[in-house]
């Protein structure tokens, strides 16, 4: 099975502070995806990215900004966290440009405060 | 418009009866349609997809079934057990958009 990990797992942040979420894919897929869930939203994607040095604007983006180093990793960073950004954050990874199965990773709770 | 609209939003089926999730989308060019489960405290998982050349896909007590015309899908869980228990997420992608749109959710609950 494909194997997706994020950290931290849990994570309490004051407002205005800078939050950088991490994970990392050991599959060599292509395309990665951050998300975000919120009860009564399903999964909202926030940023993804077609392979190194790429990041594309998802359909949430406002308040993040991605970042794709290389093709293991995909980092979501929150500059100024606000309480409205306290979530669950999944990183999922996959390929055939999201026309195939997506991998996601265990999640990252996140608290504003 | 690109929405995926997913109802029940909440669905409870008594134990071994069947379980209807139904799906529309707003994107003509949408090929590709997956069901994600998700178990409390986990992430979400495939379970089965359809491609737009089929109408029809079945594995393991799953069908799902595709509607171009009518830009439906729907996903229908038979004998239904206590391990069905969960979210279920349906979603949408086009070739080419490199992302999938994803249903709000239902949270299906089995009775015994």
């Amino acid at each position: 099975e494909a194997a997706v990990t994020q950290s931290p797992r849990n994570k309490v942040a004051v407002t205005g502070g800078k939050v950088t979420l991490s994970c990392n894919q050991t599959n060599n897929h292509n395309n990665m995806y951050w998300y975000r869930q919120d009860t009564g939203h399903g999964l909202r994607l926030i940023h993804y990215s077609y392979g190194a040095g790429s990041t594309e604007k998802g359909d949430i983006p406002d308040g993040y900004k991605a970042s794709r180093p290389s093709q293991e990793n995909f980092s979501l960073i929150l500059e100024l966290a606000t309480p409205s950004q306290t979530s669950v954050y999944f990183c999922a990874s996959g390929d055939a440009w999201g026309q195939d199965t997506q991998y996601f990773g265990p999640g990252t709770r996140l608290l504003v405060l | 418009g690109e929405q995926v609209e997913q109802l029940p939003s909440i669905l409870r089926v008594q134990e071994g009866s069947s379980a209807s999730i139904n799906c529309t989308y707003e994107n003509s060019a949408s090929n590709y349609f997956p069901w994600y489960k998700q178990e409390p405290g986990e992430n979400p998982k495939l379970i089965i997809d359809i491609r737009s050349n089929m109408e029809r896909k079945q594995t393991q007590g799953l069908i799902v079934l595709l509607d171009k015309k009518a830009k439906r899908f729907s996903l229908h869980i038979t004998d239904t057990q206590p391990g069905d228990s969960a979210m279920y997420f349906c979603a949408a992608s086009a070739y080419g958009q490199g992302k999938l749109i994803f249903g709000q959710g239902t949270k299906l609950s089995i009775k015994p």
